[in-house]
């Protein structure tokens, strides 16, 4: 059964601060890896998709990577700001790409 | 394009009474799915569907059914509500291999 893990559940850094995300799952048969931002009271709004072909994906400040020999896939953000603060989810997607497992998120707080 | 639109915002039922959740989509996605965000255990997957008259069940479907009549349509009935099912569920789509796209989500309260 696949299991998706996000370390650590909440992180504070100062303004300007370069982070990574953490997220770990159980089966390397994974079809692919998506990082998702949620604002309180606010849908998902998917930031990066890596296929399973694929080992990183860049969009702006951020960079996501997949290591799936490790189980691992890490999501890096530059020059952090306060409006980044959120929380992030990863999912990684089944074989066929339709049945999606989350992690319970990793809460972002940036200070100004 | 109004991407992925849910109905109602938020419910407040009462115990045994039934629903159902609306969510459309008009970006012509083949998949949608459900999912319930409950404190702490992220978003867990209800029911899915991989095209119009074609459902399955993800990790939670207990008490909960869907149909797929059309593209566009994929409505979550509850069948009997229960406080357990007091969440906020998110409807999503997408194309095969690609990102998903959330609607805003229903809160509901089930007292």
């Amino acid at each position: 059964k696949q299991e998706v893990t996000q370390i650590p559940a909440a992180l504070s850094v100062p303004e300007g601060e370069n982070l990574v995300l953490n997220c770990s799952f159980t089966d390397s048969a994974i079809y692919n890896l998506q990082w998702f931002r949620q604002d309180p009271g606010k849908g998902l709004t998917s930031l990066l998709l890596i296929q399973s072909s694929q080992r990183e994906q860049t969009s702006g400040r951020l960079n996501a990577s997949l290591d799936k020999s490790s189980g691992r896939s890490t999501l890096y953000i530059a020059a952090s700001q306060p409006g980044d603060s959120a929380t992030y989810l990863c999912a990684g997607g089944l074989t066929g790409g339709f049945k999606t497992i989350f992690g319970a998120g990793t809460r972002l707080f940036v200070k100004a | 394009n109004a991407g992925v639109t849910q109905t109602p915002k938020f419910q407040v039922l009462k115990t045994g009474q039934s629903m159902t959740l609306q969510c459309a989509q008009d970006m012509n996605h083949e998949y949608m799915s459900w999912y319930r965000q409950d404190p702490g255990m992220g978003l867990r997957l209800i029911h899915y569907s991989v095209g119009a008259g074609i459902t399955d069940q993800g990790e939670v479907p207990n008490g909960y059914n869907v149909s797929r009549s059309t593209t566009e349509d994929f409505p979550l009935r509850l069948l009997s509500a229960a406080p357990s099912q007091t969440s906020v569920y998110f409807c999503a789509s997408s194309r095969p291999e690609g990102s998903q796209y959330f609607g805003p989500g229903t809160r509901l309260l089930v007292l």
